[in-house]
């Protein structure tokens, strides 16, 4: 089954302290991205990446960081720099190409909590 | 002004109505537009994407006016199990699509038995 994996799906934390979300896909993605989502609120783009070894800041991308070393993966670090961390987490992927109809799909979340 | 707007609801519709939703866009530039569906405390899933001409799947109907940069769901004879929070969805980046999407902040719709 090709699809997007996230883990955990729930993770707690202590302030202070860095953690890393794992992000995994098998449908063969250049383009993947990393959003969270509050409660009331719609998706917010932390960081997105079109090819292996490079990746964009998105809106929010102060206090997180990314690596994308594999196509298949893309893990998110929320450092201890990020002031609001306690957020639900999604990964996405999708194909990449010019100008075009272009979906995202979306692995099924990390709930963070930061107390 | 917002990027996408949508009336966040909710609306409480009877089983077996008609229910439409609108959402607005700032950028005239934007390309791609999708419906997505979030349910509580998952992820969004990818309901339907929405072309110039208009679109259908079975008991959804997107609409599309980019003069008056506004996108619309219909949702005919309604299910229980359509209640869910609607997302509207707008590339407005330069890349087609890579630089991501801008999310409405969701239209929650309750299907009353």
């Amino acid at each position: 089954d090709g699809g997007i994996t996230q883990s955990p799906k729930y993770l707690f934390r202590k302030e202070g302290q860095n953690v890393t979300l794992s992000c995994e896909q098998n449908l063969n993605h250049d383009a993947m991205y990393w959003y969270r989502q509050d409660p009331g609120q719609g998706l917010r783009l932390i960081y997105y990446s079109q090819i292996v070894n490079d990746f964009q800041k998105g809106d929010i991308a102060e206090g997180y960081s990314v690596s994308r070393e594999k196509k298949e993966s893309f893990p998110l670090t929320v450092t201890s720099a990020q002031k609001n961390p306690t957020a639900f987490y999604l990964c996405a992927s999708s194909i990449f190409g010019p100008i075009r109809m272009v979906e995202q799909y979306f692995g099924p979340g990390t709930r963070l909590t930061v107390t | 002004r917002k990027e996408v707007e949508q009336d966040p609801g909710p609306f409480n519709v009877p089983e077996g109505a008609t229910v439409a939703f609108n959402c607005t866009y700032s950028n005239s530039a934007s390309q791609s537009f999708f419906w997505y569906r979030q349910d509580c405390r998952k992820e969004p899933k990818l309901l339907m994407s929405v072309y110039s001409s208009g679109n259908e799947d079975g008991r959804f109907t997107a609409q599309l006016n980019r003069a008056s940069q506004y996108i619309s769901l219909l949702i005919r004879d309604s299910k229980l199990s359509d209640s869910a929070t609607y997302l509207c969805v707008v590339n407005v980046g330069s890349g087609g699509g890579a630089d991501g999407l801008t999310f409405g902040k969701g239209t929650h719709l309750i299907i009353q038995p």
